[in-house]
């Protein structure tokens, strides 16, 4: 069965740290992986989308990693700001159209 | 350009009522995806459309009914609310599919109760 495993579930940081976020997959076969930030009451927003032959792929202070041998990927936030507090949301899509979703790490920055 | 738009944002349904959950994107993307978001629970898909005409199941679409007349328009349509049909319900739209790495747009989501 596809899953999708995020960790942690919920993460509180201080503004200006670094942090990162985990995903492992058991998604077979795999097209590409995905995370997405959701903030509260909102839709999810695409963050960086990666397929098999890339290991790493940066939206400004947003900096995903993908190890496709192991099946983990990792989201690393640095020097965070508030409106980081979201939740981070990790995709992957095999061979169908129905993607596989993780449950979310809640991320909270404090000032 | 609005992107994806639903409507409405919140709704009260009484078991056994039926409602239209409204979705249209302005951004001529042949795509076009259901999902609903339980509290603490990844999405899951409802239907997903490649095509205006063209519609199929996801991974959990008992319970609903979608229809695709237009690029623009994918409505979902519950019938027989049942209160295992309360959660957030998000349309979302790309131009090719998930499997082909392009980026998909979400709209604010739906927030449905059936008591």
């Amino acid at each position: 069965k596809n899953q999708v495993e995020q960790s942690p579930q919920s993460l509180i940081i201080l503004e200006g740290k670094n942090c990162t976020l985990q995903c492992n997959y058991t998604v077979s076969p795999f097209s590409n992986l995905r995370w997405y930030k959701q903030d509260t009451g909102r839709g999810p927003v695409s963050l960086t989308i990666m397929t098999f032959s890339e290991n790493t792929k940066s939206n400004g202070r947003y900096t995903a990693t993908l190890d496709a041998d192991t099946k983990q990927s990792s989201l690393h936030i640095t020097a965070s700001q508030l409106s980081d507090s979201a939740s981070y949301i990790c995709v992957v899509t095999g061979g169908s159209y129905i993607p596989t979703f993780g449950r979310g790490t809640s991320l909270i920055v404090h000032p | 350009n609005a992107g994806v738009t639903q409507t409405p944002k919140f709704r009260i349904l009484k078991i056994g009522q039926s409602m239209t959950l409204q979705c249209t994107q302005d951004m001529n993307h042949n795509y076009m995806y259901w999902y609903r978001q339980d509290p603490g629970m990844g999405l899951k898909l409802i239907y997903y459309s490649v095509g205006a005409g063209i519609t199929d199941k996801g991974e959990v679409p008992n319970g609903y009914n979608v229809s695709r007349s237009t690029t623009e328009d994918f409505p979902l349509r519950l019938e027989l609310a049942a209160p295992s049909q309360t959660s957030v319900y998000f349309c979302a739209s790309s131009y090719l599919t998930g499997v082909d790495a392009y980026e998909q747009y979400f709209g604010p989501g739906t927030r449905l109760t059936v008591t």
